[in-house]
């Protein structure tokens, strides 16, 4: 595609549900990240992909939250049980390796 | 470890005033550096880069000059706009390139 497109835009959800976030990179990047971007922590890094497998997890809050990445393309980012601290801006970025980040709009996840 | 500490926002200017936004890193080895733009409901776009010493990337009319000596970035124009109202952020990648270290942001409001 043109960019760097996810889904949902929105998300609405109950605590303690379970919630996955999509990613779809630019065509032919190799390198996919997730970021979440809230009020009190800034814009933290969480996960780095390069083709399916993920060597850097380094960010991952806690066990709740896992990604895949399937086909060296989409991905998607499953936070488990919900919790209202989950509640954030979660961006997705692809690049060809160690090159520029490109970044989609964001899923904006409110945990109620 | 690595971080970047931007000026605090929100900063208000009168269209066609001098804008800076200053930005520091500390960072493990020779990182480059980056100035993202977060229009208001958009994801974030890369605005300019610099990749190493000396270095002055630009952009919209935007540059930051990469000084190693004061571990500086800092963001400037010479005449704002109100299109140019936005979030900024400073960013560094080090070597590897497998994740942004973000500031915390610095809103930018540009009135008439």
């Amino acid at each position: 595609g043109a960019g760097v497109s996810q889904s949902p835009s929105n998300k609405v959800t109950e605590k303690g549900k379970d919630v996955e976030l999509r990613c779809d990179p630019i065509s032919g990047h190799t390198a996919l990240y997730w970021y979440r971007q809230s009020l009190g922590q800034g814009l933290e890094f969480l996960i780095y992909f390069q083709g399916n497998s993920a060597p850097d997890k380094s960010g991952l809050p806690s066990d709740r939250f896992s990604a895949e990445r399937t086909g060296g393309s989409v991905s998607t980012l499953t936070i488990q049980r919900t919790q209202q601290e989950d509640s954030a801006v979660y961006l997705c970025a692809s690049s060809i390796k160690g090159d520029i980040q490109y970044f989609g709009a964001g899923t904006r996840l409110s945990v109620l | 470890g690595n971080s970047v500490t931007q000026m605090e926002g929100p900063v208000t200017l009168s269209e066609e005033a001098f804008l800076t936004i200053n930005c520091t890193y500390t960072a493990t080895g020779y990182p480059s550096l980056f100035w993202y733009v977060q229009y208001p409901g958009e994801g974030l776009q890369l605005l300019l880069k610099a990749t190493k010493a000396d270095d002055k990337g630009s952009n919209k009319g935007f540059e930051a000059t990469y000084r190693k000596e004061t571990t500086s970035f800092h963001l400037e124009k010479g005449s704002v706009q109100v299109s140019d109202s936005a979030v900024y952020f400073c960013a560094l990648l080090t070597g590897g390139g497998n994740k942004l270290t973000f500031g915390t942001g610095t809103q930018l409001k540009v009135e008439l």
